[in-house]
């Protein structure tokens, strides 16, 4: 069975440009949770849906990020407009809401904004 | 709001010893989890504790939930190379609660 698949693997941008991260959950979970993690602050939680609609998403750093998940195989998370402090590496997860707590990662996207 | 301590921060073992690493947590939680990230891929979930005094082992791996349940410790044995990684730790307060995790262990098994 595929796992996660997140899109792209790595993306290098420069400060101000649009960046879009894309993310297909593994088929018949339904809740997604997208993740940032830097050697600062460790895996933070950014934003989790379930069932497509958003429960918290309190870890949004700030307006420049939003997420949308507009069907059960497909979200993503975008950064408008992006800044060097955004370098990091974004994890989406997804679950079963019944076995929430059993999270299962795709393999990242390593984002670099110069 | 909630923090979890890992420890060790890091080891380093000789191919063949057992590790033992543990986290703790200011507050309860009603799941324990830990993950191990290999360099560049997402972390990969090992072992699911739901129940306090739960011990649960998967292969060369035992996991312990604390009877407090402020507390879970991760026990490796007879450690081989491919057990290099990161580990993390995580814990869930209710069923629709986020995962907090650890700071991570960072282990090196020399051959």
């Amino acid at each position: 069975d595929a796992g996660v698949i997140q899109s792209p693997r790595h993306e290098v941008t420069e400060m101000g440009q649009e960046v879009t991260l894309r993310c297909k959950p593994i088929s018949g979970h339904n809740s997604l949770f997208w993740y940032r993690q830097t050697m600062m602050r460790g895996l933070e939680l950014l934003i989790y849906f379930n069932n497509n609609v958003p429960i918290d998403d309190s870890g949004m750093p700030e307006d420049r990020f939003s997420a949308k998940m507009p069907n059960a195989s497909f979200s993503t998370l975008k950064i408008q407009p992006s800044e060097p402090r955004d370098s990091a590496v974004y994890f989406c997860a997804s679950s079963f809401s019944s076995i929430f707590n059993e999270q299962f990662f795709g393999p990242g996207t390593r984002l670099t904004v110069l | 709001g909630q923090q979890l301590n890992q420890s060790p921060q890091s080891m380093f073992i000789q191919e063949g010893e057992d590790v033992s690493m543990n986290c703790t947590s200011s507050s309860i939680f009603n799941t324990w989890l830990w993950y191990k990230q290999d360099p560049g891929e997402g972390p990969v979930l090992l072992i699911a504790l739901y129940k306090a005094g739960e011990l649960t082992s998967n292969g060369r791996l035992t996991a312990q939930f604390g009877i407090t349940r402020k507390d879970s410790f991760l026990n490796i044995s007879a450690s081989i190379p491919s057990d290099v990684g990161i580990y993390f730790c995580a814990g869930q307060l209710g069923g629709y609660g986020k995962l907090t995790f650890g700071q991570g262990t960072i282990l090196t098994v020399h051959p």
